[in-house]
């Protein structure tokens, strides 16, 4: 399985504090995504960075690619209880075979008010 | 607005049975995914489809059956033969290129065996 991991499994801060969250990949991409998933409800894409980037911003979101460790980080800034939900992070490997996104198991982000 | 309609929301099976989750998407995305989400875990795929008539196996295909006769219709069968069938499915589109953008979902069917 080319599956990643993500790492930490389960993360509890209080609001206003930053997030951090890290994903594994295991061979080449073509570009990494995050989503995010409230309880019971679809995925929500929240930024996408190829390959050939190093750092992406959207808003209160930070994302980061070290090709070279295989690895990314989500960071959220300035939390929020709103931002309390499960984030994925999902790669789609470079090359032939087959298509569709390699999600990791995911990062359950608790935010305390 | 534009989105992905998965239908129902939840689904009862009994031991044995067929049945048929429905995904349908008016963004006029060429690519469709059919993904199941098990509790506490990650997303695997089961199919997908670039256009239509035309479809592949993702990762953990058993006992799952697809047909893409429209672009916007990607219709998911649970048959007999999956052996543990209990799951949340999500359906996902995306656009042409892969490379550029991400996925859309919808609000998933919540499958249980009874």
């Amino acid at each position: 399985s080319q599956q990643g991991e993500e790492d930490p499994q389960a993360l509890s801060i209080q609001e206003g504090e930053n997030a951090t969250m890290n994903c594994s990949y295991k061979t080449s991409i073509n570009n990494l995504q995050w989503y995010r998933q409230n309880s019971g409800r679809g995925l929500v894409h929240l930024i996408l960075i190829r390959s050939n980037e190093r750092e992406k911003h959207s808003g209160r979101l930070r994302v980061t690619l070290d090709t070279s460790k295989k690895s990314s980080s989500l960071l959220i800034t300035a939390s929020r209880a709103a931002d309390t939900a499960s984030y994925f992070c999902a790669a789609l490997y470079s090359g032939g075979g087959a298509d569709g996104l390699t999600f990791g198991k995911g990062t359950h982000l608790i935010i305390q008010p | 607005d534009g989105g992905i309609t998965q239908s129902p929301k939840y689904l009862f099976r009994k031991e044995g049975q067929n049945v048929t989750l429905s995904c349908e998407q008016n963004l006029n995305h060429d690519a469709m995914y059919w993904y199941r989400q098990d509790p506490g875990q990650g997303l695997r795929l089961i199919y997908y489809s670039q256009i239509v008539n035309d479809f592949q196996k993702g990762d953990i295909a058993e006992g799952y059956s697809v047909s893409r006769e429209k672009k916007e219709s990607f219709p998911l069968t649970v048959t007999s033969a999956q052996k543990n069938p209990t799951a949340f499915y999500l359906c996902a589109s995306r656009a042409r290129d892969r490379g550029g953008y991400g996925y859309t979902f919808g609000s998933g069917t919540r499958l249980t065996v009874v």
